[in-house]
Parts: C-alpha cells; structure tokens; sequence
C-alpha cells in the first residue's frame, strides 16, 4: 500500500502568516493527490484535488503543488477560520490512503 | 443539494455486529463510487471501503478485510456497511462519503455516525 506522511504534524503560526504544509508519497502517484480541511465536530472539507485543482467555492488563498512523491498545500495568508486540521489523501489507487494530518494552530 | 445521512451506530460488545447506512439524495446515485472512511476519537482519518457503480467490485483496508462488508442498494439511494467481529480498535466517527467523477478523491461527506466497542 501506498504510505502518506505530512509534515509537519503541527504549526503554530499568527493571522496574515503563510503556511505551508508537506505530504509525501511512498511511491510516484503523478499527481493524484487531494487536500482535506476538518475542523472539530464536523467532516473533512474537499479543497484540492488533482495536486493542484481548487474545489468550486474554495478561496484562492488554498493553493497545491508538487507531483511524483513530494506536494505540497500553502496558505496564503492565514484567517481565523483556517485554523484547522489538513489531511492529503493519495488517489492514485483504490486502497485511498490519508496522511496523519497536520494541525494549524494560533501562536 | 448532495446529502448523505449515516445511521446505525451505536454502543455493541467485542465480537459483535452492526450494519451502518449511509442514506444518499441530491445526486444520481448510481453514477459515483461510494466509500467509507472512519476516524477514532482524536485521531486521523483512515479508509475503510470502497464499492463501484453498480457494487461489482468492492475494495477493504486491511484492518477490516473479512471482517467488513460494504454493499449499496441503488434502488434506495442507500449505503451500507456490515460489520462484524468488532474489536475495541474499530470504536472511531464511520463517514459516508462520495467520491468524486473526476478521481479517486470525496468530495462529498455525511456527518457521520459513531461506533464504540466496549464491554
């Protein structure tokens, strides 16, 4: 199976910061990566898909990138309403496998 | 609007059983692979299971592989997921969740239903 591992696993950092969270593959998946937010209490939110493909109705502000083994998920500038846990998930095959998440904290 | 309702949780003994549903509207049912993915308290997400169109091919992770069995009724709009020989490591929020037409991602997710294995 295909193993995601994110870094870091936390951030703490302050509105108006720019965020950058990892997700690297165990094996080449191109580009079939997608990006997750969860707060507490409430489902994942679709944010990216693709690598790089912003979900209708997702701020410009979310932007992916990468291919191959190595993505990453930036947050231009931090809201409060981003604070939040992300999750990348491999869709390369159908054994789906998710990162361990990376939790965006308030310095 | 998509929605998708799970039902079914609850509190069952090590070793039981308990089958989850997923009630799904607002979208042509039978034209998207449906998937579960569940999330113990305080922890990541993990996926569960995936079944295809017309639930011809299904797909386990390994911690659940003849344990599990996911089906759906398209007829109803329904998913399901039978779950027996539960073990403590299987308590965890059980999501619904569509994938999307587009790639193996979800882009559409239920609330979620509880399981908890307990004695």
């Amino acid at each position: 199976d295909i193993q995601m591992t994110q870094s870091p696993s936390s951030v703490s950092a302050s509105v108006g910061d720019r965020v950058t969270i990892t997700c690297r593959a165990s094996q080449d998946i191109s580009n079939w990566l997608a990006w997750y937010q969860q707060k507490p209490g409430n489902p994942p939110k679709l944010l990216i898909y693709a690598a790089s493909t912003l979900q209708s109705g997702v701020p410009s502000k979310f932007s992916g990138s990468g291919s191959g083994t190595d993505f990453t998920l930036t947050i231009s500038s931090l809201q409060a309403e981003d604070f939040a846990t992300y999750y990348c998930q491999q869709a390369n095959s159908f054994s789906r496998t998710f990162g361990q998440g990376t939790k965006v904290e308030i310095k | 609007e998509v929605q998708l309702l799970e039902s079914g949780g609850g509190l069952v003994q090590p070793g039981g059983s308990l089958r989850l549903s997923c009630a799904a509207s607002g979208f042509t049912f039978d034209s998207y692979v449906m998937s579960w993915v569940r999330q113990a308290p305080g922890k990541g997400l993990e996926w569960v299971s995936t079944v295809t169109f017309s639930g011809g091919n299904t797909y386990y992770a390994d911690s659940v592989k003849g344990r599990f069995t996911i089906s759906r009724d398209n007829s109803k709009n329904t998913l399901y997921l039978q779950m027996n020989s539960l073990r403590a490591e299987d308590t965890a929020v059980y999501f619904c969740a569509k994938e999307s037409g587009s790639g193996l991602h979800f882009d559409y997710w239920g609330q979620g239903t509880l399981v908890t294995v307990s004695s």
